[in-house]
This record gives structure tokens, sequence and C-alpha cells, in this order.
């Protein structure tokens, strides 16, 4: 499968708790994009990734929030002294920007994280 | 900023008739509009892209339309079958960045047999 894929793909965790979340994007692609969506609601961008550089960071984001893609390659996303406000599904896509692009994003399946 | 909405009532179509959901923003006239598809508990799948020079652009049994007069898109699935049924969701890239896009809440459509 050469999609896009999140891991692990259910969390429940303990408020206080940092958990973190892995995405492998489609190998060929150079931009990487991490959202959060809730019941009912449409993903809500959280930050995104042009190759190894982050590029931008969503004023929404806490500073509990932090994205890595060291290598330009995976991405994680890791939330610290999690609350229960953050429970939500988490998702990532990647694209292949430029000329050789056509702007659609793929998406992976997403991580459902739980806070108790 | 940039306000995308769609109806938050789900649709309910009859099996063969054609659906039609609609996506209004605000403010400034994006580049391009996008529409995908989400069934439950699975991620967005892209289905088209329509820019802002297109009026109309189709896709098998799917079709979009654009008016940048109106800040409207259309998006149409005709003889609609009960697999059809899934959430639809907007997207446009913000004023303030052409590198991201934002979502609309998405329409719910049920097709029923």
């Amino acid at each position: 499968d050469t999609g896009v894929s999140q891991d692990p793909r259910h969390k429940i965790t303990k408020r206080g708790q940092n958990v973190t979340f892995r995405c492998d994007p489609i190998s060929e692609h150079n931009r990487l994009y991490w959202y959060r969506q809730t019941l009912g609601q449409g993903p809500e961008f959280l930050t995104y990734f042009q190759n190894e550089a982050q590029l931008e960071k969503s004023r929404l984001l806490s500073d509990r929030f932090s994205a890595e893609r060291p290598k330009g390659s995976f991405s994680t996303l890791e939330i610290q002294r999690t609350e229960q406000g953050d429970s939500a599904m988490y998702l990532c896509a990647s694209s292949l920007e430029g000329d050789r692009g056509k702007g659609e994003q793929f998406f992976g399946p997403g991580t459902r994280l739980t806070v108790l | 900023s940039q306000k995308i909405e769609q109806n938050s009532e789900a649709l309910n179509i009859q099996e063969g008739k054609t659906a039609t959901l609609t996506c209004n923003y605000t403010n400034y006239s994006p580049a391009y509009l996008q529409w995908y598809r989400q069934d439950p508990g699975r991620g967005p799948v892209f289905l088209l892209l329509i820019r802002e020079n297109e009026k109309e652009k189709r896709k098998e049994r799917l079709k979009v339309t654009f008016d940048t007069t109106l800040k409207q898109s259309l998006f149409h699935i005709t003889a609609s079958q009960p697999a059809d049924s899934a959430t639809y969701l907007c997207a446009l890239p913000p004023a303030s960045s052409a590198s991201k896009i934002i979502f609309g809440s998405g329409t719910r459509l049920s097709i029923r047999p």
C-alpha cells in the first residue's frame, strides 16, 4: 500500500500524559500537513511542512503541540500534558506541490485520540 | 477571515435522483476550490479541483460549478446511488496562504434505495 499511513489508529490516554503520533506520507510527496477534526466539523489545519521545514503553524495550536519532520519523510505530532479538549481525530495528509502537483491532498486514516 | 459555509443539515435523496450540495464562501475569491468525500472513521478523499477561470468541471457522475460572482460552488452527483452516501467537504486556500487549504464543516448526504 503506497498511501498515507498513520500510527496508532487509536490512542486512549489520561489527562496530563504526553502522546506522540506518527505519519508516513506518500514517498515522493514533499508537503505534509497535520489536521485536527472533531465530530460534525471539517478538518482544522494545524501545521504543514515543505520537506523538513515547518513553514506554517496555526495560531490555534498551543505550545503543548509540536511537530517534526526530521528527514523530510515521516512526521511526528506530539501533544504534551494532554487535556480532555484535545480529544479528536488527528489527520495527516501529503501532497506534491509545484508544477508536478495538482493541489490535491492525500489523507491518512487518522489517529483517534481520547483523553480521559 | 475566510469563511466557508456548507449546509449543516443532512441531505436525504432518493436513489437515482441528482444530489446538489452547496458551498458558499466569504471575503476574497480563491484561485481554486476542492471537493472531498469523507466516510465515517476515515480520512477525506479528494474528488475534484476547479480553478477560478473554470465555470464547470465533470468527472463521471460528478459535476462541480464555480461562480466567483456569487462566491459559490455547487457539487452535483447525478444518478445517485446508496454508495454515494458520505460527508462531502469543500475546501479552498485562504487569502493569507496559498500553501494550505481550509475546509467547510461538510454536508452529510444519504441516498435511500
